[in-house]
């Protein structure tokens, strides 16, 4: 079993609907991303949390929202998707602790297409 | 602000050619390097990383030199194999344990 784990790989929906992305981890680490990648674009990131309570902004979180559930759990939401929210959505965890560096360690990925 | 640059691809190559793949960044302070990649169909994940000026990392026959005074990383494999197609990320991490930001990528295509 994959140690970053994200529901649903694919999905697709209609503009206005309300999406959620989910992401659970078995690694033990306390930090966890989300980005979202697009063609040409890279990676760019949406929110971070570096424990339960604590949720920072990243780059581009306009039209999303976030919410730690527990240490191992990070869901992000769409509200009211719209057609420039097609992409590819990676969830990630890091411990600066255990690596001493905080590398990335990522999911599979969820596509999503807003119709 | 912190930033990665790569070179724009792709990077069309022959099985056993050499690669070089250019990777330069803004940062203030010391950060940390590291290229990713990511196969078809997957996540990303670590290749090499380095955490100060001079280091080495290296793997899988991939190798990148931190190289402060011109603020550069580049990725090099003396021989690429069909199987290294991908998409190469370069990223850096500002400071300890800060979000990694990345660059646009850069896919490597490799044929036989």
């Amino acid at each position: 079993d994959a140690d970053v784990t994200q529901t649903p790989r694919n999905r697709i929906t209609k503009t206005g609907k309300r999406i959620m992305l989910e992401c659970s981890q078995t690694k033990g680490h306390d930090r966890m991303y989300w980005y979202r990648q697009d063609p040409g674009l890279g990676l760019r990131l949406i929110y971070y949390s570096f424990d339960v309570k604590d949720i920072n902004k990243g780059e581009i979180s306009d039209g999303y929202s976030v919410s730690r559930q527990a240490q191992a759990k990070f869901s992000l939401s769409l509200e009211s998707a719209i057609p420039n929210q097609t992409a590819l959505y990676f969830c990630a965890t890091s411990d600066l602790i255990r690596t001493g560096t905080g590398e990335l360690f990522f999911g599979e990925g969820s596509r999503l297409t807003v119709l | 602000g912190n930033s990665v640059t790569q070179m724009e691809g792709p990077v069309t190559l022959s099985e056993e050619a050499f690669l070089t793949i250019n990777c330069t960044y803004t940062a203030t302070g010391y950060p940390s390097l590291f290229w990713y990649v990511q196969y078809p169909g997957e996540g990303l994940q670590l290749l090499l990383k380095a955490t100060k000026a001079d280091d080495k990392g290296s793997n899988k026959g991939f190798e990148a030199t931190y190289r402060k005074e011109t603020t550069s990383f580049h990725l090099e494999k003396g021989s690429v194999q069909v199987s290294d197609s991908a998409v190469y990320f370069c990223a850096l991490s500002a400071q300890a344990g800060t979000a990694l930001i990345f660059g646009k990528g850069t896919t490597l295509s490799v044929s036989s």
